[in-house]
């Protein structure tokens, strides 16, 4: 079973463009975890996603983000008009519909603003 | 909403010795997982150890084990044997119990260095 994947592993933006992160979860998983970890920190939480509808979005800044679990194909973890702030490692998990699973991570997607 | 807290930002053991990373937490729920999860140098998150709130034996994966004390909120793991690939940054983290998916909140983090 392939685990948990993330691409682009290293993502480079400049200032105001926009930054797309991709994640396809495990097998047979359908729910979707978005965290980010700024350099020296622990990793927070931003959004919580099943198939086409977003769960929890509690950690999310408010302006220039969005995500995003279609049907079919990857989530999407968009950031718009990207500032150098936004340099952290993005991780995403999945975890099974059933109850209180343990949540799998994938490698992460390094995002670094010029 | 939880905290959790790591207290040692580093901690260092001799190859072959025992380790005790420390873990508190701060929550009104009764139902809920604590989670050990490992980040070497290579940034992959990979789960460790897990305990469910209402089981009161400890959980134990291998070399790795841990002391869940609930009346305290204290989740402390140990690692025994230690290994010079338990080089890593361990993370504690906290999830509530739902009918579905529930989000992590992790402790700021354990840099431990194994020593040959």
């Amino acid at each position: 079973n392939a685990g948990v994947m993330q691409n682009p592993r290293h993502l480079v933006r400049r200032r105001g463009q926009e930054a797309r992160l991709r994640c396809s979860p495990m097998k047979g998983h359908s729910h979707v975890y978005w965290y980010r970890q700024l350099p020296e920190e622990g990793l927070k939480f931003m959004v919580y996603l099943q198939k086409e509808n977003i769960i929890d979005e509690s950690g999310m800044p408010k302006e220039r983000f969005s995500a995003e679990f279609p049907k079919e194909g990857p989530s999407i973890l968009r950031i718009q008009q990207v500032v150098r702030g936004d340099s952290a490692a993005y991780f995403c998990a999945s975890s099974l519909s059933i109850s209180n699973q343990p949540q799998h991570f994938g490698d992460g997607t390094r995002l670094s603003i010029l | 909403a939880q905290t959790v807290t790591q207290s040692q930002p580093e901690m260092s053991v001799q190859e072959a010795e025992t380790v005790t990373l420390s873990c508190t937490y701060d929550t009104s729920e009764n139902n809920y997982y604590l989670f050990w999860y490992k980040q070497p140098p290579s940034r992959q998150m990979i789960l460790v150890i897990r305990q469910e709130a209402y089981k009161q034996q400890n959980a134990t994966e291998n070399r790795f084990s841990v002391n869940f004390q609930k009346a305290a909120k204290s989740f402390s793991l140990k690692i025994s044997d230690s290994q010079l690939g338990d080089t890593a940054m361990y993370f504690c983290a906290f999830m509530k119990q739902e009918t579905s998916g529930s989000r992590l909140t992790f402790g700021e983090g354990t840099q431990l260095t194994v020593n040959p």
